[in-house]
């Protein structure tokens, strides 16, 4: 049972556009949301997250949208470089309990290409 | 944040033998978590490391299959034992928290022959 869907492998966008990367989750415990960035023979690198009490977290080129209800959150890049293609993860972790609140279910992964 | 480094890179190894990876920190951290990538999936939690401690394993992985050590707060290692091609995987550990993000590895990519 995937408890964190990226329901798109892939996007591609032109540079300068915007991206939207979505994920869907469906444990109602889940109370933090971060993205991970990923090239290729690297480790996932953080990128932003969001905690439950917000619908909306900014970083420059990078905003997390939170929607509670429809259990659903996105990554929008704007503008989009080629330098941002890359895999990206999506991840949550559930409530504080008993040190639970560290673990993190990720999605598959959606690959972002960004086309000069 | 954190600096993690991870060992080997990769490696080919025989059905039936062990690999050991290990991860270093930068910094003393309470926990350490170790992942697995399988192709095409996503990153699953293998197992929370604490040190002075045993290992907490999540369904589906055990500990004479990946046996865990953690002799101080900088370092640990993951095994992957008795190995079988479907432990072809991408393995990483991991260092952090909710408040200031989760620092991972650079990944081990292990290939069973």
């Amino acid at each position: 049972d995937q408890q964190v869907k990226q329901n798109s492998p892939s996007l591609s966008v032109q540079e300068g556009r915007i991206s939207i990367l979505n994920c869907d989750y469906t444990n109602s415990m889940f109370d933090y949301f971060l993205w991970y960035k990923k090239y290729p023979a690297e480790g996932p690198t953080f990128l932003i997250s969001i905690s439950s009490i917000k619908d909306k977290n900014e970083d420059g080129r990078f905003t997390v949208f939170l929607n509670k209800s429809a259990k659903h959150l996105s990554l929008h890049i704007v503008p989009s470089q080629p330098g941002d293609s890359a895999v990206y993860f999506c991840a949550a972790s559930p409530k504080n309990s008993g040190g639970s609140n560290y673990k993190l279910t990720f999605g598959k992964g959606t690959l972002l290409t960004v086309n000069p | 944040s954190a600096v993690i480094s991870q060992k080997p890179s990769r490696d080919i190894c025989q059905r039936g033998t062990s690999l050991t990876i290990q991860c270093q920190v930068d910094s003393q951290v309470t926990m350490m978590f170790w992942y697995r990538q399988q192709p095409g999936q996503s990153l699953t939690l293998i197992a929370t490391a604490n040190q002075g401690s045993e290992a907490t394993y999540e369904s589906g992985f055990v500990i004479d299959k990946f046996p865990i050590s953690r002799p101080n707060l900088t370092f640990s290692t993951l095994t992957v034992s008795n190995m079988s091609p479907e432990d072809s995987s991408i393995y990483l550990c991991s260092v952090g928290g909710q408040v200031y993000g989760y620092t991972f590895g650079s990944g081990t990519r292990l290939t069973v022959v």
